[in-house]
């Protein structure tokens, strides 16, 4: 167990909705990423936020955003869902921008039908 | 120039054999390199990591080997047991607290 912990575990919905996935990092660690697993793209960045500023963004859709509240949880929107929005979508969390170690959480599954 | 390549992409070894995968990249400004290990319905556990400072880092059976001058690095499994039956990413990123540019991934299956 990473002490990562992400909810839900699954979630199908239908395309044009809009969902909201959430992030708590291990005890202590102040930078939350996001990444996006799918079959065809691979594991892919999505944004980073250190204690609570965004800090780094990748290839994330204008559609996708992602804010770190002050209890450092973090939360990932998703909205008007695509098909090609179904996939694994993975927190990580590390202690600080000079950690290297990135812990994973267990993911969330999205289904878009 | 952020790719990075992995290979290959599924191996079968037999328990007690040798694994090895093989990574290469582009971009010169990358100095980390772990290895994440998948487990099905798991996220990515880190395994191993190595800086380019030096050419090999060995944990238990887990070894990186690094070459900076071929841009290449490879994770050796020796005596691979069953229980390493997974699947295995390599990543770099350019410094400390980064993003992580993930390779596509290898498929591993020790068979008994």
């Amino acid at each position: 167990d990473s002490g990562v912990t992400q909810t839900p575990k699954h979630l199908i919905t239908a395309t044009g909705q809009r969902v909201t996935l959430r992030c708590s990092p291990r005890s202590g660690d102040l930078s939350v990423y996001w990444y996006q697993q799918s079959l065809d793209q691979g594991l892919q960045f999505l944004i980073q936020y250190y204690n609570g500023e965004e800090r780094a963004k990748g290839n994330i859709l204008e559609r996708f955003s992602a804010q770190q509240f002050p209890d450092l949880h973090s939360e990932l929107n998703l909205s008007s869902l695509e098909l090609g929005d179904s996939a694994l979508y993975f927190c990580a969390s590390s202690l600080a921008v000079s950690t290297d170690t990135q812990y994973f959480g267990p993911g969330t599954r999205l289904t878009v039908l | 120039q952020q790719q990075v390549k992995q290979s290959p992409q599924s191996l079968i070894v037999q328990k007690g054999g040798i694994s090895i995968i093989n990574c290469a990249y582009e971009n010169t400004a990358f100095d980390y390199f772990p290895w994440y290990q998948q487990f099905p319905g798991k996220g990515p556990a880190l395994l191993i990591a190595i800086r380019p400072d030096v050419s090999e880092k060995k944990e238990g059976r887990f070894t990186i080997s690094f070459n900076k001058s071929a841009k290449q690095f490879s994770l050796h499994i020796m005596d691979s047991q069953p229980g390493d039956s997974a699947t295995y990413f390599c990543a770099a990123s350019r410094s400390s607290g980064d993003k992580l540019t993930f390779g596509t991934g290898t498929r591993l299956a020790v068979r008994p």
